[in-house]
């Protein structure tokens, strides 16, 4: 089944506590991206992959890491986590990038972070 | 500034009844609209997409229409069902970056 898979899908970490969310996808796509999603807020844009071993920060990417060493894997890194990235996060792939192409998100992963 | 705002933020309607979602975008250059589905504890899965050059594209129950003039989409729901409770979500695509500029969504919900 064609899919993106996030891991964890809830999380509930400790201010400065390094993590990392993974995402994988199966459909060979080569755009990936991380957004997050806080209430009353659209989606917004974290960092994206073009390709492998190229990457870009989105609209909001202070306090986040991403790497592309594999087409099908985008790990998100918080380095030093704090209160105010407590949110739901979403991975998302698509063939290309280019607001035509489709993006297939992952479940989402919920974090907090006290 | 590249906006995309979607009304009403939260409805609640009876099964069978059909409802209307608008979205109002001050996105420029206009590439396309699309508009999402978003289950609870899910992704967003995509409806519709519609370009410049269309003004209504249909999903089943679901028909978008989009009114570039005025920058305006609607996403109306026919025959609504329990399993149509989620959240709706309006994304628009400009040309310049490829960029894409969410809507906060509106909150669907169905009862019996």
């Amino acid at each position: 089944e064609a899919q993106v898979t996030q891991n964890p899908r809830y999380l509930i970490t400790v201010t400065g506590k390094k993590l990392t969310v993974t995402c994988s996808q199966n459909m060979n796509h080569e755009y990936m991206s991380w957004y997050r999603q806080d209430p009353g807020l659209g989606l917004r844009q974290i960092y994206y992959s073009m390709n492998v071993e190229v990457t870009d920060k989105g609209d909001v990417p202070e306090g986040y890491k991403v790497s592309r060493k594999e087409k099908r894997n985008f790990p998100l890194i918080l380095e030093s986590p704090s209160p105010n990235q407590t949110s739901l996060y979403f991975c998302a792939s698509s063939l290309r990038r280019g607001s035509l192409n489709e993006q297939f998100f992952g479940p989402g992963t919920r974090l907090t972070v006290l | 500034k590249n906006q995309v705002e979607q009304s009403p933020q939260s409805l609640i309607i009876l099964e069978g009844k059909n409802c209307t979602l608008q979205c109002n975008y001050t996105v420029s250059p206009f590439s396309n609209l699309r508009w999402y589905k978003q289950d609870t504890g899910r992704g967003p899965v995509s409806l519709t997409i519609m370009t410049f050059s269309e003004n209504t594209k249909s999903n089943g129950r679901y028909t978008a229409t989009l009114d570039a003039d005025t920058k305006q989409s609607s996403l109306h729901i026919t025959a609504s069902q329990l399993s149509d409770s989620a959240s709706y979500i309006c994304v628009v695509g400009t040309e310049y970056g490829n960029k894409l500029v969410f809507g906060a969504g509106t909150i669907l919900r169905v009862k019996s």
